[in-house]
């Protein structure tokens, strides 16, 4: 699976949007971008993925540019139960299914 | 619909001993997979399996670790004779491992906290 970079820490106000970078210069054409984060002392949590179109959910919107070598996780609202560890994941996704690569990802601390 | 399910949450160990980690994966979830994080850590993939058979078992320790998903039943995650630096945290996630859009999502359980004393 690709490599993936990711800012270690951000800030963000309540309420505001908060947009997470990651890079994933080598993916390949076959790998999605996955984002999960994980709440203090709590299980990864599934957010969103994508393969090169943007996509949406409840959760969170996910920017691809248009040559797959970098993306970006929104959340338009960021509330401070959204205080977390980001991480970015690229990924090959098959039938067989494949373990999920966890780098350092990105603390996001949401603020009053 | 209940989520992955881990017990126990919290396991406090004596050096030596065994430690005994269950994961139960979501309804009509096939695929288990086993991920530790030692303290101020990422998560590493340990182990993954589907039911009856382990189909990576590459991040695994080699010795004193085992894993198993029995026809009937949870996931264990067995760890003979622990040492201090077994203390960690364990997660399992569950995926479908069928086609479909979330065939390939793995959603985790809350863990279960190891302490070795």
């Amino acid at each position: 699976d690709a490599k993936t970079t990711q800012p270690p820490s951000m800030d963000c106000a309540e309420g505001r949007a908060a947009n997470l970078p990651c890079n994933h210069s080598t993916i390949s054409g076959n790998e999605y971008v996955y984002w999960y984060r994980q709440i203090h002392s709590q299980g990864p949590q599934y957010i969103i993925h994508g393969l090169k179109n943007n996509e949406t959910n409840e959760m969170a919107s996910l920017i691809i540019t248009e040559d797959r070598k970098s993306s970006t996780l929104i959340l338009p609202h960021a509330t401070l139960r959204d205080t977390a560890v980001y991480y970015c994941i690229v990924r090959v996704v098959n039938n067989a299914g494949n373990m999920l690569t966890f780098g350092g990802g990105t603390r996001l601390m949401v603020k009053p | 619909n209940a989520g992955v399910m881990q017990n126990p949450r919290h396991l406090v160990r004596r050096r030596g001993q065994e430690a005994r980690l269950r994961c139960s994966p979501m309804k009509g979830h096939s695929h288990v997979y086993w991920y530790r994080q030692l303290p101020e850590e990422g998560l590493k993939f340990m182990v993954y399996l589907q039911k009856e058979n382990i189909i990576d078992e590459s991040g695994m320790p080699k010795e004193r670790f085992s894993a198993e998903f029995p026809k009937e039943g949870p996931s264990i995650l067995r760890i003979q004779q622990v040492v201090r630096g077994d203390s960690a945290a364990y997660f399992c996630a569950s995926s479908p491992g069928t086609s479909g859009s979330a065939y390939n999502e793995q959603f985790f359980g809350p863990g279960t906290r190891l302490t070795v004393l």
